[in-house]
């Protein structure tokens, strides 16, 4: 697509429950990234894939949290037994082999009552 | 570890100029970005400094230093749209690490 498509905008999830977060980069991207985003803070880094395998893992928080692109394309974000500190935006990024830039989703707003 | 540091909140006038500045402790360097998000938006691509000196695009302007591991971005003839929160972030290797974000907010 022209841009990086998150879904859904928004989540609202009771305590405990599980989630998917969607994430449908720009066609041909072979980077992904995952972000969250507190209120008032920066991005801070969750998973890199470089095609459809995770380069990188380190931010993600806690064995919780765990995602997956199997066909270098699309991403997953999966997160089980939500907590109320899980509620943040989720950021996707997606950028080119080479490409200096990364290009952000509008995010998804998870909030967990 | 990463460390990014710039200030919390800046206000200006209509018209004026205002610049944030951005210091920066990282393992590696691959480039600082900035990036302009508005309020429940995406962060969006500013400027990107991988050498020394000023890098100048229409109203927005960035400059690095690495030696001082500083940066900062100007922006001038401040409009209304341009209250937003300013993102610094450097990379290394593939990936950004960010500062909190500086919110400017311009006033008639």
């Amino acid at each position: 697509g022209a841009g990086v498509s998150q879904t859904p905008s928004n989540k609202v999830t009771e305590k405990g429950k599980y989630v998917e977060l969607r994430c449908d980069p720009i066609s041909g991207h072979t980077a992904l990234y995952w972000y969250r985003q507190s209120l008032g803070q920066g991005p801070e880094f969750l998973i890199y894939f470089q095609g459809t395998g995770a380069a990188d893992d380190s931010g993600l928080p806690n064995d919780r949290f765990f995602a997956v692109r199997p066909e270098g394309s699309v991403s997953t974000l999966k997160i089980q037994r939500t907590e109320r500190g899980d509620s943040a935006v989720y950021l996707c990024a997606s950028s080119s082999e080479g490409n200096y830039g990364y290009t952000f989703g509008s995010g998804t707003r998870l909030t967990v009552v | 570890g990463q460390n990014i540091d710039q200030p919390t909140e800046m206000t200006a006038t209509e018209g004026a100029i205002v610049q944030i500045n951005c210091t920066y402790q990282t393992s590696g360097f691959n480039g600082l970005f900035w990036y302009q998000q508005h309020a429940g938006e995406a962060p969006t691509f500013l400027s990107y400094n991988v050498l020394d000196g000023l890098e100048e695009k229409g109203r927005f302007s960035s400059f690095l230093s690495r030696s001082k591991g500083y940066s900062y971005l100007l922006l001038k003839e401040l409009q209304m749209k341009d209250s937003a929160s300013y993102l610094c972030a450097v990379k290394s290797d593939y990936k950004l690490s960010f500062g909190a974000g500086t919110t400017v907010t311009v006033r008639a």
